[in-house]
């Protein structure tokens, strides 16, 4: 069964740190994965998806990695801003159509 | 493009009452899936439709929770009786169809359960 893991769970970090978010699982057979921001009392905003194919997607000050053999992918965020403060979401895509989810990492950024 | 909708946004309701939670996919997604939200957890898969049919509905506590999707479109979600462990946020996605296909999420309903 899969399991995604997300450390830390919560980081506090002065504005214009440079970020790094960590998601792990437990199967490498993944059809892709996902980060997602999750603002307090919102829904979920895609952030980057990355097929099992590849090694990484950039937008913007964001940066996804994934090293599927080792089952990991790190979200890193440059030159953090206050804005950036939310909960991340990092989601698998298993070969059985499920998406999976890890616990978040709850990002507090201040000015 | 309108993306998911979902209404209402906030219920309170006294356990044993009944409760619906609406979604309305983006248009021509075929998809759609309703998860489970536990407070500082992930959404966890309730139901997922391929048009008119529910293709996995195996985490779906069928002796209270019930789903329809009757048109391929719109959906409901039920729960009855509500439970004081039914207070969550209910996530409506929806994709076009196929396993592996960007999924895109609605804005949630958050449910307490006095």
């Amino acid at each position: 069964k899969q399991e995604v893991t997300q450390i830390p769970a919560a980081l506090s970090v002065p504005e214009g740190e440079n970020l790094v978010l960590n998601c792990s699982f437990t199967d490498s057979a993944i059809y892709n994965l996902q980060w997602f921001r999750q603002d307090p009392g919102k829904g979920l905003t895609s952030l980057l998806l990355i097929q099992s194919s590849q090694r990484e997607q950039t937008s913007g000050r964001l940066n996804a990695s994934l090293d599927k053999s080792s089952g990991r992918s790190t979200l890193y965020i440059a030159a953090s801003q206050p804005g950036d403060s939310a909960t991340y979401l990092c989601a698998v895509l298993g070969y059985q159509g499920k998406l999976i989810f890890g616990t978040g990492t709850r990002l507090q950024v201040f000015p | 493009e309108a993306g998911v909708v979902q209404s209402p946004r906030y219920k309170i309701i006294e356990k044993k009452q009944p409760v619906a939670f609406w979604c309305n996919p983006i248009s021509g997604h075929n998809t759609l899936y309703w998860y489970l939200q536990n407070l500082g957890q992930g959404p966890e898969l309730l139901i997922r439709y391929e048009n008119e049919e529910a293709v996995d509905d195996s985490q779906l506590p069928k002796d209270r929770f019930s789903a329809e999707r009757l048109k391929g479109v719109d959906s409901t979600l039920k729960i009855q009786p509500a439970e004081l462990g039914d207070s969550a946020v209910y996530l409506c996605a929806s994709s076009t169809s196929g396993d592996y296909n960007e999924q895109f999420f609605g804005p949630g309903t958050r449910l307490t359960v006095l």
